[in-house]
């Protein structure tokens, strides 16, 4: 079975700076998906960023992006000019093609003023 | 285009009693997803329905089950409630299957309590 790690529970970060967030996963498989989701403390989480893993190209969206690293199963989330709206849980997830979403624990991000 | 809703968003049961909760997914989505988040085991797959058909479950008893209607409306129910039931239960549509790149788009969640 596929396994996502956030080995992060909580993270802190000041306005204006630069934080990632570390995701790692176990797959077998040469094609699949990873995404970042959002859960603020309203709980409805949003899709951040998604990467297809047989594009090398890291995603970016905005201030977010992504550092995928394929061989080190690795999919790291950069937020740029952090904003206190980016307060929230993020999690880290894997999809085999034509499975369902497979989520990390989160990592829960705190933005200090 | 309104989101994905879900009804009720609070629910009180004791043990041993059913449920029964709803997902509107949004308009023209056919997908429909349902999530368990606890805080011990985080975000875990229950099933996915794509045009009235489950197309993928994940590992939860057969207490736990789903249908779809025509209408791409979706319900989950759980049978003889455990104290352990007690979670988050989060809906996801997609336009497509959601085994692909398709955008899972989530709702605000039912937050189901067993006493």
């Amino acid at each position: 079975a596929q396994t996502v790690t956030q080995s992060q529970p909580e993270m802190s970060v000041q306005e204006a700076e630069t934080v990632t967030l570390s995701c790692t996963y176990d797959t077998s498989e040469s094609d699949y998906y990873l995404f970042w989701y959002k859960q603020p403390p309203s709980r409805q989480m949003i899709l951040v960023i998604r990467q297809e893993a047989y594009k090398q190209q890291n995603a970016t969206e905005n201030r977010f992006s992504v550092n995928f690293q394929k061989a080190a199963k690795s999919f790291s989330l950069k937020i740029s000019d952090s904003q206190l709206g980016d307060a929230a849980m993020y999690f880290c997830a894997y999809r085999r093609v034509g499975y369902a979403l497979n989520f990390g624990k989160g990592t829960s991000l705190l933005v200090t003023p | 285009k309104a989101g994905v809703t879900q009804t009720p968003r609070y629910l009180i049961k004791t043990r041993g009693q059913q449920v029964t909760l709803s997902c509107s997914p949004i308009s023209g989505h056919r997908s429909v997803s349902w999530y368990q988040q606890t805080p011990g085991q985080g975000l875990q797959f229950l099933f996915e329905y794509f045009s009235e058909t489950q197309r993928n479950k994940g590992n939860f008893p057969g207490r736990f089950s789903g249908r779809q209607f025509s209408n791409s409306r979706s319900e989950m129910n759980v049978s003889t409630l455990e104290l352990g039931d007690s979670a988050l239960y989060l809906c996801a549509s997609s336009t497509g299957l959601a085994g692909g790149l398709n955008e899972q788009f989530f709702g605000p969640g039912t937050r189901l309590t067993v006493l």
